[in-house]
């Protein structure tokens, strides 16, 4: 498997504060992507990048800020969290469009 | 634009029986398309691939899926399932250049005993 790790893992957090996600990749992979996972939606994508500094919005993209300053992090962030924003979040890269996207772990956010 | 319709939410079936998972998809171009399978707890790992060549594509695993061009589909299936099967199952396209790959929203599929 690819070498895909989400930090935290886990995370508690109240109405309004800031929340950063990080992904972290040792592949070389030049896409990157962030997906929520929510029960009766699938995944649904919120931001991804095609490479660092280049990056562009998914179908869930409100309150959420995404950066790529290097080719193995991609770092999500929650402006201002919302109770709407508890869920499963999904890191996950790819070298091309025909490639295998691999997954991380997974980040458990709840907001309180 | 590309779509994926994964027709059952639930499949239920009993250990050694076979099962079908449906996934229909649609885009304009081209596609390559990819099954992936998350147990409870776990993020998504590749079940299968098809890029091109052959339209019978199968996983380490005793899964199979045919790719259907005039039907669109792209069907997973397995002749006799185990209680470690039990999992939620997800069909996935990207087409051409898109480098975005577009989910279904998953079947579960619990082997019952």
């Amino acid at each position: 498997d690819a070498g895909i790790t989400q930090s935290p893992r886990h995370k508690v957090t109240e109405t309004g504060t800031p929340v950063t996600l990080r992904c972290h990749q040792t592949e070389n992979h030049r896409y990157m992507y962030w997906y929520r996972q929510d029960p009766g939606h699938g995944l649904r994508l919120i931001h991804y990048s095609y490479g660092v500094k280049d990056t562009d919005k998914g179908e869930v993209s409100d309150g959420y800020s995404v950066s790529r300053s290097k080719t193995e992090d991609f770092l999500l962030t929650l402006e201002s969290a919302t109770s709407s924003q508890t869920s499963v979040y999904f890191c996950a890269s790819r070298q091309d469009p025909s490639a295998t996207q691999y997954f991380g772990p997974g980040t458990r956010l709840l907001v309180l | 634009a590309q779509s994926v319709t994964q027709l059952d939410s639930q499949v239920p079936v009993f250990e050694e029986a076979p099962v079908e998972l449906r996934c229909n998809y649609s885009s304009s171009v081209s596609v390559y398309l990819f099954w992936y399978v998350q147990y409870p707890n776990q993020g998504l790992q590749l079940l299968l691939k098809y890029l091109s060549g052959s339209t019978l594509v199968e996983s380490i695993n005793g899964f199979e899926a045919e790719f259907n061009k005039s039907q669109t589909s792209f069907h997973l299936r397995k002749p006799s399932v185990h209680i470690s099967d039990t999992a939620e199952y997800f069909c996935a396209v990207s087409g051409g250049s898109n480098y975005k790959l577009t989910f279904g929203k998953g079947t579960l599929l619990t082997v019952n005993p």
